[in-house]
């Protein structure tokens, strides 16, 4: 079957880091995807793993070990606007393409 | 346009009626996608267009669901018969590439807010 598993929630303050993870069982496996979610709004595109290692972007990274089924974001400097939910989707091969989305972790930055 | 646009952003609809929600994808862009989001899920795969084609539809929860793309730009998912379990945000997102196995990235619509009474 196919599965994606993050955490539902995680608290951190302004100014630090926090690393969200994500481990996965897809039926075929061509890039993870990382997408912020403010509340009412749309998915936004944060990053993309194919490969493994670690990819960086300003405040943001990810990280992929496609032997262990396993993905990170770390977010740095967090920032109170950091405030959402972080979705983890892997795109599957099996049959067309298409992604498979986690529930989503919901990380609230306190001053 | 400079985005995916959906219309209308909210819906309210009386059981047994039926809903039509419309996608406007970016120009260009060769696949689309539906997906349908609970409160606090993540978005679940409903069914993809590349161009006019209707590639999987292997999401859609019942035969009450019925999407089109009759000439590869603008979609529009379809309910019929509402129920109150098909209360969600619809989503809609496009893709630039048709190729799976590229960098290409899905860009989302603000999404239909379904409530059906």
């Amino acid at each position: 079957g196919q599965n994606i598993d993050q955490p539902t929630e995680m608290t951190a303050t302004e100014g630090a880091i926090v690393q969200i993870n994500c481990t996965y069982q897809t039926s075929g496996f061509n890039g993870l995807f990382w997408y912020q979610q403010h509340a009412g709004e749309a998915p936004t595109f944060l990053s993309y793993n194919v490969l493994d290692g670690l990819e960086e972007k300003g405040r943001f990274s990810s990280f992929l070990s496609r032997s262990k089924g396993y993905s990170y974001l770390l977010l740095k400097e967090l920032q109170m606007k950091d405030s959402a939910s972080y979705l983890c989707a892997v795109r599957s091969t099996s049959g067309t393409y298409k992604y498979i989305f986690g529930t989503g972790t919901r990380l609230k930055v306190l001053a | 346009g400079a985005g995916v646009s959906q219309s209308p952003r909210y819906k309210v609809a009386k059981r047994g009626q039926d809903v039509a929600l419309r996608c406007d994808p970016i120009s260009g862009h060769v696949s689309l996608f539906w997906y349908q989001q609970a409160l606090g899920q993540g978005p679940e795969f409903l069914t993809y267009f590349q161009n006019e084609a209707q590639l999987d539809k292997s999401g859609l929860p019942s035969d009450r669901f019925f999407a089109e793309r009759p000439e590869g730009s603008v979609s529009t998912l379809k309910i019929q018969r509402t129920q109150q379990e098909d209360s969600a945000v619809y989503l809609c997102a496009s893709s630039h590439n048709r190729l799976a196995g590229s960098t290409d990235t899905q860009y989302f619509g603000p999404g239909t807010r379904l409530t059906v009474l």
